[in-house]
C-alpha cells in the first residue's frame, strides 16, 4: 500500500485559490488517487479520484503529473465552510484494497 | 449518490456492557465494508475488513474478540464492541466499497457513531 504524506496544517483566506499536494512515491500501477473531505464528527465525504492527468468535478480540480508519484487537490475560491481535514488516499483496484489513513491536511480558511 | 448509514448516531453505555452499531449501504450492494475509529484530533485507524458472508479481516492489534464483526447481507455490517471500558470510548465509522465507472473502487463512509463508555 502506497504511503502519503501531505503538509499537516493550511490557512487560507476566503475566495482564494487552495492547492494541497499529496506525495505518494510507491504507488503502484493499478493505484488510483482519491481525496476526501472531514468535517468534526463527521464521515469522510468523497471529493474527487483520479489515476493520470487532470480530473475535475464541480468541487474541486485533481492534477496527476505523468509519473503520479504526487498529486494536487486544488480547491476553487473557498468559503469558511470549506475548512476541514483533506486527506489523500491511495489504493488499487485489485488484490489487497483497502484504504490506510495519513494524517491528512487540516485546512483553515479565514474571513 | 452512494449513501452510507450507521445507527445509532451516538450510544451512551456502561463499562462491561455490549453495544452493537449498524452500517448500511442504502442504495448499492457491498460485498466489502470497511471499520475505523477515529480519536479526537487524531486520523482515522482501520480496524477490519468486512466480506458479506465471511469472516472479518482484522488489523494488526486489533482485539477480533472484543469487536465483532458481522456481515451478513450485502448491505449491512455491524460491529458489536463487546465488555466495553472508557478507552474504547471513540468516534467508528465505517465505509462501503462499490464499483465505480471506469472499473475503480469508489469508497462511501457513513457518518460515524459516537460511542462513549461510563
Amino acid at each position: 500500500l502506497a504511503k502519503t504524506t501531505q503538509p499537516i496544517s493550511m490557512d487560507s483566506y476566503e475566495g482564494q485559490e487552495v492547492n494541497i499536494t499529496c506525495s505518494h512515491n510507491n504507488i503502484a500501477t493499478n493505484d488510483y488517487i482519491t481525496w476526501y473531505q472531514q468535517f468534526p464528527s463527521q464521515g469522510p465525504r468523497f471529493i474527487i479520484q483520479g489515476y493520470k492527468t487532470k480530473v475535475t468535478n464541480e468541487v474541486a480540480s485533481l492534477f496527476i503529473p505523468a509519473d503520479r508519484k504526487s498529486s494536487t487537490l486544488s480547491l476553487p475560491r473557498v468559503s469558511l465552510s470549506d475548512t476541514a481535514v483533506y486527506y489523500c488516499l491511495v489504493a488499487r483496484t485489485s488484490g489487497t484494497y483497502k484504504y490506510i489513513f495519513g494524517t491528512g491536511t487540516r485546512l483553515k480558511v479565514l474571513a | 449518490g452512494a449513501v452510507v448509514s450507521q445507527h445509532p448516531s451516538w450510544v451512551i453505555c456502561k463499562s462491561g456492557t455490549s453495544v452493537k452499531i449498524e452500517c448500511r449501504s442504502l442504495d448499492f450492494q457491498a460485498t466489502t465494508m470497511f471499520w475505523y475509529r477515529q480519536f479526537p484530533k487524531q486520523s482515522l485507524m482501520l480496524m477490519a475488513t468486512s466480506n458479506e458472508g465471511s469472516k472479518a479481516t482484522y488489523e494488526q492489534g486489533v482485539e477480533k474478540d472484543k469487536f465483532l464483526i458481522n456481515h451478513a447481507s450485502l448491505t449491512l455490517s455491524t460491529l458489536t464492541v463487546t465488555s466495553a471500558h472508557p478507552e474504547d470510548s471513540s468516534f467508528y465509522i465505517c465505509s462501503a466499497r462499490q464499483i465505480g465507472q471506469g472499473g475503480s473502487y469508489e469508497q462511501y463512509f457513513g457518518p460515524g457513531t459516537r460511542l462513549t463508555v461510563t
